[in-house]
């Protein structure tokens, strides 16, 4: 059971390159999200998915495309990188049976130049 | 002023120690409560629930005060090991789903 998968790892871009962050969750969980963590401001929700076909924005998502054509895949786009996009992303995902408890990705680290 | 408010710390504690950390919230509509903890460069993982009783695993006990609106953590009984952040975590209803939202984390350091 992998749980959440994200790739890749690690990534330097240039600034006004464009990348997509994957996230694949195999636990069947209809709720996905994607969050930022930076020194100091904890983590942020930047876009969230109750369902396939279903996306919402978070508090931070301005610079951030998303979509969710299946339920275990939930992919975050950078369509022009900036330098204040350089930081640790998570992708997290829930069910909505019982405890309603996030399953966190290992981390995306982006820098942006 | 933030949803969620956590005191950053560090707080530096000798093993042995108890520790207590506070966060507070500000949608009073707030469902769910949690406790995450993430070690350095890693991903957040539960730690447990919050439940309005008061609910104790091992060491670790955590309280819920609907009234004042803040929720707690007690570490008895330090170790090494539990050096690490620990976030606070608040489930509130939004268009027929709970969204959390977390606080900044509050560092723990625990030493010899």
């Amino acid at each position: 059971n992998a749980g959440v998968t994200q790739t890749p790892k690690f990534q330097v871009l240039k600034t006004g390159q464009s990348m997509t962050l994957q996230c694949a969750q195999d636990m069947n969980h209809e709720y996905m999200s994607w969050y930022r963590q930076d020194p100091g401001m904890g983590l942020r929700l930047i876009h969230y998915s109750v369902g396939a076909g279903i996306t919402d924005q978070g508090e931070v998502p301005n610079g951030y495309n998303v979509s969710r054509s299946t339920t275990e895949d939930f992919p975050l786009r950078l369509l022009s990188a900036a330098p204040s996009q350089t930081s640790v992303y998570f992708c997290a995902s829930r069910d909505y049976s019982g405890a309603n408890v996030l399953t966190f990705g290992a981390g995306s680290r982006l820098t942006v130049l | 002023r933030k949803e969620v408010e956590q005191d950053p710390g560090p707080f530096n504690v000798p093993e042995g120690a108890t520790v207590a950390f506070n966060c507070t919230y500000s949608n009073s509509a707030s469902q769910s409560f949690f406790w995450y903890r993430q070690d350095c460069r890693k991903e957040p993982k539960l730690l447990m629930s919050v439940y309005s009783s008061g609910n104790e695993d091992g060491r670790f006990t955590a309280q819920l005060n609907r009234a004042s609106q803040y929720i707690s953590l007690l570490i008895r009984d330090s170790k090494l090991s539990d050096s690490a952040t620990y976030l606070c975590v608040v489930n509130s209803a939004s268009g027929g789903s709970y969204i959390p939202t977390f606080g900044r984390g509050t560092s723990l350091i625990v030493h010899p």
